[in-house]
């Protein structure tokens, strides 16, 4: 089983919807973040969180909420989703620790978002 | 924030060295340098990473420069499954993920 899981793979929906996409890790990891791709750009930070009570904005943060709904649990919804938040989505989880001095990312496998 | 810059492509034969360059002019001395790769249809994963000395672990080499200005991830038998886009970017000593910034990267194309 993969140590972090992303649900669902790939989802359409239309103009106007909510969405919630989850992310669930394994890792026992404190840090979490949400992460969208667009075709031939690189990664580009919604929300991250630092334990279940610290949640920051990202760089593009508009349009999108979270929800950290235990140490494992991390999700991102869309209150009304529109055509350019089309986008590949990641979660990911940091094994940063206080004093430790470096941190690694482990990222899920992606949900493809397709808004219409 | 510190940025780096990459090529957007190379190409590279199987079986042969590859060494992929990243420039990161201006670094701080508490940076460490991480490369990811991002496989087709999958997320980011880490490759290695490291501060000052030149660092080696089972899926390739990270050669640091001695000012850290620059460095280079080298894969030393390059396969068709290595074949991706690799990231290298600039993570703070005791934290600081969340202001990387995953660029563009350089798109490895693998030939048989």
């Amino acid at each position: 089983d993969a140590d972090v899981t992303q649900t669902p793979r790939n989802r359409i929906t239309k103009t106007g919807k909510r969405i919630m996409l989850e992310c669930s890790q394994t890792k026992g990891h404190d840090r979490m973040y949400w992460y969208r791709q667009d075709p031939g750009l690189g990664l580009r930070l919604i929300y991250y969180s630092f334990d279940v009570k610290d949640i920051n904005k990202g760089e593009i943060s508009d349009g999108y909420s979270v929800s950290r709904q235990a140490q494992a649990k991390f999700s991102l919804s869309l209150e009304s989703a529109i055509p350019n938040q089309t986008a590949l989505y990641f979660c990911a989880t940091s094994d940063f620790l206080p004093g430790q001095g470096d941190e690694k990312l482990f990222f899920g496998s992606g949900t493809q978002l397709s808004v219409l | 924030d510190a940025k780096t810059t990459q090529p957007n492509s190379m190409e590279s034969n199987e079986e042969e060295p590859v060494h992929l360059p990243c420039n990161h002019s201006t670094i701080s001395g508490t940076d460490y340098i991480h490369w990811y790769r991002q496989l087709p249809s999958q997320g980011p994963e880490y490759v290695i990473h490291g501060l000052t000395s030149n660092v080696n672990n089972r899926m390739a080499s990270l050669a640091i420069a001695e000012d850290r200005k620059s460095s280079t991830l080298i894969l030393h038998r390059a396969t068709l499954r290595d074949a991706a886009v690799y990231y290298c970017i600039l993570i703070l000593t005791q934290g600081g993920s969340e202001k990387l910034v995953f660029g563009k990267g350089t798109k490895l194309t693998v030939n048989p």
